[in-house]
């Protein structure tokens, strides 16, 4: 079966401040990775999405980035965080396809809690 | 474009009750799918269901079910004789061919279960 993992499950930064949130996939080759943040009561949005080594697709444009060193591991970093970073990470994989069913299903990570003061 | 709208944005029952959480889908794709999602206090978010567009059966899961009526572009989710556990958050998520890899989220819906 597969798991994903994030970590750290909480953390606490001072603005401008590097970050390093890292997402690992077991049990599956070559999944689809999404990064998504969660603002205090909000909804969900999409940072950004990989489907494969090196491959980032980024849908916000911000002070957050995203690499993929290997198959199945997902990093987000930031060279200094804001305030307005802070929120609840969740990293997300789904199987992928070269063609047929793509509308796959979506498996999230138990998420990182960032707090930037 | 596709867009999802979960209009309640929280719901209070008392245990035993049912509670119907509404969610209403646009997109001009005739290949999509439907998911609902639930995130309890921890955080996560649990996977509850996926529906095609070509199957409007209604499902049942124990205490939850589904209506899928394309008619009215609706996707709407029941909880049966709620429990105090069925408080979460509860996301409903549209993917279309033309959005690609990405799922579009609806802002949720906060269900909350008093005992």
């Amino acid at each position: 079966s597969q798991t994903i993992h994030q970590w750290p499950a909480t953390l606490v930064q001072p603005v401008g401040s590097p970050l390093s949130l890292e997402c690992t996939v077991e049990g599956t080759s070559n999944p689809n990775l999404y990064w998504y943040r969660q603002a205090a009561g909000r909804g969900l949005q999409l940072l950004f999405y990989s489907v494969g080594i090196g491959q980032i697709s980024s849908e916000v444009p911000q002070n957050l980035s995203a690499s993929r060193p290997q198959d199945r591991q997902f990093i987000l970093s930031s060279k200094k965080l804001l305030l307005s970073d802070s929120g609840f990470y969740l990293c997300a994989w789904r199987y992928y396809r070269w063609t047929g069913d793509e509308g796959d299903t979506q498996y999230f990570g138990p998420g990182t809690r960032l707090t930037v003061l | 474009a596709q867009k999802v709208t979960q209009a309640q944005t929280e719901i209070s029952v008392v245990e035993k009750e049912d509670v119907t959480l509404d969610c209403v889908y646009e997109t001009r794709d005739t290949t999509y799918y439907l998911f609902w999602y639930k995130q309890p206090p921890s955080g996560e978010l649990v996977f509850l269901i996926r529906r095609n567009s070509f199957d409007e059966q209604n499902e049942i899961s124990g205490r939850y079910s589904w209506n899928f009526q394309k008619s009215t572009s609706s996707f709407n989710f029941t909880i049966t004789a709620s429990q105090v556990v069925d408080s979460a958050v509860y996301f409903c998520a549209l993917w279309t061919k033309a959005a690609g890899n990405k799922l579009t989220f609806g802002g949720g819906t906060r269900v909350l279960v008093k005992p």
